[in-house]
């Protein structure tokens, strides 16, 4: 079984300022990760993701995050925070078996707010 | 066209109602899934449609129906819900069914009464 832990369920941030949003996930093997965004009122929208290759990802908004598998973690990260990042943001595993569809299990979250 | 739409975006029903929620999309996808979640938790996967075959049910009560008429639409029966049931149900599409990248709709806000 997977399972997702998002550390902080509410981050605040000064504008300018770094962005670390930590994630860390249980899997029996290496699954696949992503990052998703939601605005209120809003569904979600793909930040980035890892399946394979490169541990580094680079995704929409300014957002990487790095996959650590002897951490089994992977956290965003965001050099200089805008007003526009205020939102909630989940990550998320997949299986990495055919079938599985994008059976997504998601951390708690967390509200990422910057202040002025 | 990348979008994922879902109708109605807000609905309010009583516990005796029949009603249905509506996801479209044009993407060519050929899977299509239905999420739940409730307020200020994360979404909660209840069904999985793989090239318009139900391929997962995450033990959802039967008050909530799944159909897939065709690849580009799937819709949610709903009948007998519970106040409990109130929550954002977002419907997603993917181009297949491994390592590819889920679409969201803006979500169905489902209030029971």
């Amino acid at each position: 079984a997977q399972s997702v832990t998002q550390l902080g369920s509410h981050v605040s941030v000064s504008e300018g300022a770094l962005v670390l949003l930590r994630c860390n996930y249980s899997s029996s093997v290496p699954p696949y990760l992503f990052w998703y965004v939601q605005y209120p009122n809003q569904g979600l929208q793909l930040l980035l993701k890892y399946t394979t290759g490169a541990t580094l990802v680079k995704g929409i908004n300014g957002f990487e995050a790095e996959f650590k598998k002897s951490e089994t973690s992977f956290h965003l990260t965001k050099p200089s925070a805008h007003m526009s990042d205020a939102a909630e943001y989940f990550c998320a595993v997949s299986p990495n078996y055919n079938n599985a569809g994008n059976m997504l299990t998601f951390g708690g979250g967390t509200r990422l707010m910057v202040k002025p | 066209d990348t979008e994922v739409t879902q109708t109605p975006k807000h609905l309010v029903m009583g516990m005796t109602n029949k009603k249905s929620l509506k996801c479209e999309q044009h993407m060519g996808h050929r899977a299509m899934y239905w999420y739940k979640q409730k307020a200020k938790k994360p979404p909660e996967l209840m069904f999985v449609y793989s090239y318009e075959k139900l391929s997962i049910n995450e033990s959802v009560p039967s008050r909530f129906s799944p159909e897939c008429p065709n690849s580009s639409l799937l819709n949610l029966h709903l009948h007998a819900l519970q106040p409990e049931d109130s929550a954002l149900y977002l419907c997603a599409s993917s181009q297949g069914t491994v390592n590819t990248e889920a679409f969201f709709g803006q979500g169905t806000r489902l209030t029971v009464v």
